[in-house]
């Protein structure tokens, strides 16, 4: 199957600052989706983005499928960024994750 | 609104005692799918249904039933529930231009 690599395993961020996740995938997908995963354990759809770029708010996501990645952008970041952020490919092969903590 | 809706949240039952934690979306979706999500082992798939009585068995099958008789509605079934199936549980409906909507979870502990 694909494997779906993320990378770093862990952030940590002063509130305001900027990041950047990024997740490599194994074979050409037409189905990728990043997740945020709160400290209570709801997996919330940031975006589904195949290709391209999309921009939520303070959220930005790139899918480069030719070269095999995505990137998330958190900027000013916010203690409620707090949690781990997944992607996920085809039928919902996930990463490991990214855990990130925002400290006020 | 558009939601995925599982029941219940949290449960706490005895080896053995059969139990369904149940599943509805309301968005017309054909397919749905239950994951496991286990420190260390991230979310694994159990099984789904791409339409109505049609299933399939994903990564971690064993121990687990589902049916899927009406579109909306996708249960998942232990029959006899062991420890090892303490985990947390979502359900997932999935269209093709938006991709997958979970639901809030089910947090079961088998003692």
């Amino acid at each position: 199957g694909i494997q779906v690599e993320q990378s770093p395993p862990d952030l940590i961020l002063q509130e305001g600052a900027n990041s950047t996740l990024r997740c490599n995938f194994s074979d050409s997908v037409n189905n990728l989706q990043w997740f945020h995963q709160n400290p209570w354990g709801q997996l919330i759809n940031l975006f589904y983005i195949p290709s391209g770029t999309k921009q939520n708010g303070r959220l930005s996501a790139t899918t480069v499928a030719t070269e095999r990645y995505s990137l998330l952008y958190i900027s000013s970041s916010q203690t409620t960024d707090s949690g781990v952020y997944f992607c996920a490919v085809v039928e919902l092969s996930f990463g490991a994750g990214t855990t990130v903590t925002v400290r006020a | 609104e558009a939601q995925v809706t599982q029941n219940p949240r949290y449960l706490i039952t005895v080896t053995g005692k059969k139990l369904t934690v149940t599943c509805s979306q309301n968005m017309n979706h054909e397919y749905m799918s239950w994951y496991r999500q286990d420190p260390g082992l991230g979310l694994r798939q159990i099984y789904y249904s791409m339409n109505v009585e049609v299933t399939d068995k994903g990564d971690v099958p064993e121990g687990y039933k589902v049916s899927r008789k009406e579109k909306r509605n996708f249960p998942l079934i232990l029959e006899s529930p062991s420890p090892n199936q303490t985990s947390l549980y979502f359900c997932a409906s999935y269209r093709g231009d938006y991709g997958y909507t979970f639901g809030s979870g089910t947090r079961l502990t088998v003692v």
